[in-house]
C-alpha cells in the first residue's frame, strides 16, 4: 500500500537558517503529494502541493519539487523563522482506488531566535 | 466556499462512557470524509474513511466506529471508551482525484 516516510525530529534551527525536512514515498501509479503544516492546538493546513512529476509547490518562502524518479518531496526553506515553528506532514494522495491521504509522522521544528 | 465544522473542541470524558464527534461540511457535495487520531508525540493515523452516504471504510481495529447519515455529516462513535481512545481527532475532506484533504480544528479527548 501507499505509504510515506519523513525524517524523524524534532529539528531545531536558529532564525534564518536554511531547512531541509526530507520525505519519500512509496505509492502505484501517479500520486499528489502535499505539504501540511499544524501549529500548536490547531487542525492541519496545507502548505503546499504538487500533483505531477517535476512540479514544484511554494508556499510562504517553502518549496518542495516532485522527483519522481527518487520518489521524493523533499520540504525547503532559505531563511526560517520563530513563527515557522510548527509539525510538518507530508501527505499522498493515491490516484487508485479510494484515493485515501497517506501521512507520514510529522516532523516538529523548532526555531530559536 | 467550502468550511468543515468539527465540535466539540475539547472534550473530557470517564473511561466506559460513550462518545460521539460530529463533523460536517459545508459547500461541497458527495465529498469524501476521513477521521484521523493522532497520539501524542505521534503522528497522524486514518481510521476511517467515507466516499458517499452509508460507505464507511475501516483502516484499523479497534473500538471506534463511524457513520455517515448524511452526504456532508460524518459521525465518530464509542460505545466504550478506553484511556487509549485519548488523542487528537481530526475530520477532513476532499473531492475530486489527486486533490487536497481539508481538515477541521481538531476535537481533543481525554480519557480518564
Amino acid at each position: 500500500g501507499d505509504s510515506v516516510t519523513q525524517m524523524e525530529g524534532p529539528v531545531t534551527l536558529s532564525e534564518e537558517a536554511f531547512l531541509t525536512i526530507n520525505c519519500t514515498y512509496t505509492a502505484t501509479g501517479y500520486p499528489s503529494l502535499f505539504w501540511y503544516v499544524q501549529y500548536p492546538g490547531e487542525g492541519l493546513q496545507l502548505l503546499l502541493k504538487a500533483t505531477k512529476a517535476d512540479d514544484k509547490g511554494s508556499n510562504k518562502g517553502f518549496e518542495a519539487t516532485y522527483r519522481k524518479e527518487t520518489t521524493s518531496f523533499h520540504l525547503e526553506k532559505g531563511s526560517v523563522q520563530v513563527s515557522d515553528s510548527a509539525v510538518y506532514f507530508c501527505a499522498l494522495r493515491g490516484s487508485g482506488g479510494y484515493q485515501k491521504v497517506t501521512f507520514g509522522t510529522g516532523t516538529k521544528l523548532q526555531v530559536i531566535p | 466556499s467550502q468550511t468543515i465544522h468539527q465540535w466539540p473542541a475539547t472534550l473530557v470524558q470517564p473511561v466506559g462512557s460513550p462518545l460521539s464527534l460530529e463533523c460536517t461540511v459545508e459547500g461541497t457535495s458527495n465529498p469524501n470524509l476521513y477521521w484521523y487520531r493522532q497520539a501524542a508525540g505521534r503522528g497522524l493515523q486514518l481510521l476511517f474513511y467515507s466516499v458517499g452516504i452509508g460507505q464507511i471504510s475501516s483502516e484499523v481495529p479497534q473500538n471506534l466506529s463511524a457513520s455517515r447519515p448524511q452526504d456532508r455529516q460524518f459521525i465518530l462513535s464509542s460505545k466504550k471508551l478506553l484511556l487509549s481512545d485519548s488523542g487528537f481527532y481530526l475530520c477532513a475532506w476532499s473531492v475530486g482525484p489527486l486533490t487536497e484533504a481539508f481538515f477541521g480544528q481538531g476535537t481533543r479527548l481525554t480519557v480518564v
